[in-house]
């Protein structure tokens, strides 16, 4: 399995806190994402970065931002969670980008369950 | 409309019945991902293919890009093979982005 960790597993936070969640990988992997899934909808892109400081916005980016100062981690904010933020957070990762991935495939880490009160 | 659609959306089946789930798509792609997703939340990628057939112990998946139309069929089902199978399609253009199905959940029962 591709080393990827995510933390926290599970948080509860109030509404109107911050909160950031951590993606951690092993694999020297030079493109991260972050997803959110929800019932009801597939996989949606929030942010993802295609290297250290280069970081861009994905298809649901209002509300979050992102941060990557080490090739290993990859940093996802929400800077005021609300409860249409409740979600089940994945990273994943790549070595080329998702357009050249024939040979590259995307490794998911084990998700993040968050919920807001 | 999505872009990528599922069916069946829940699909349960006796051990050792043929699965097979459908993905459909609307946009020119370069590639479509199947991925799995068991019940304690990891995904894996199973497949990427551009075309044709690729086969993995007990899972296939085909491609058909003129009709836009995938499928992965499980053979000899087993209770280990529940879980949602996600279909993911890299789209072709200038911006380039991997447009996620909602996914099917699978049950297998012994």
């Amino acid at each position: 399995d591709a080393g990827i960790t995510q933390s926290p597993r599970h948080k509860v936070t109030e509404t109107g806190t911050p909160v950031t969640l951590r993606c951690h990988q092993t694999e020297n992997h030079r493109y991260m994402y972050w997803y959110r899934q929800d019932p009801g909808h597939g996989l949606r892109l929030i942010h993802y970065s295609y290297g250290v400081k280069d970081t861009d916005k994905g298809e649901v980016s209002d509300g979050y931002s992102v941060s990557r100062s080490k090739t290993e981690d990859f940093l996802l904010t929400l800077e005021s969670a609300t409860s249409s933020q409740t979600s089940v957070y994945f990273c994943a990762i790549s070595e080329q980008p998702r357009s050249y991935s024939y040979n590259s495939p995307l490794h998911f880490g084990n998700g993040t369950r968050l919920t807001v009160t | 409309k999505n872009e990528v659609e599922q069916s069946p959306q829940n699909l349960t089946a006796q051990e050792g019945e043929f699965i097979t789930i459908n993905c459909s798509y609307s946009v020119g792609i370069s590639a479509l991902h199947w991925l799995q997703q068991h019940p304690g939340g990891g995904i894996v990628s199973l497949f990427m293919l551009s075309s044709g057939k690729k086969k993995h112990g007990r899972l296939i998946a085909t491609i058909n890009i003129q009709e836009k139309h995938s499928s992965l069929h499980i053979t000899a089902s087993h209770p280990r093979d529940s879980a949602v199978y996600i279909c993911a399609v890299i789209t072709q253009g200038g911006s380039e982005k991997l447009v996620f199905g909602k996914g099917t959940k699978l049950t297998v029962n012994p």
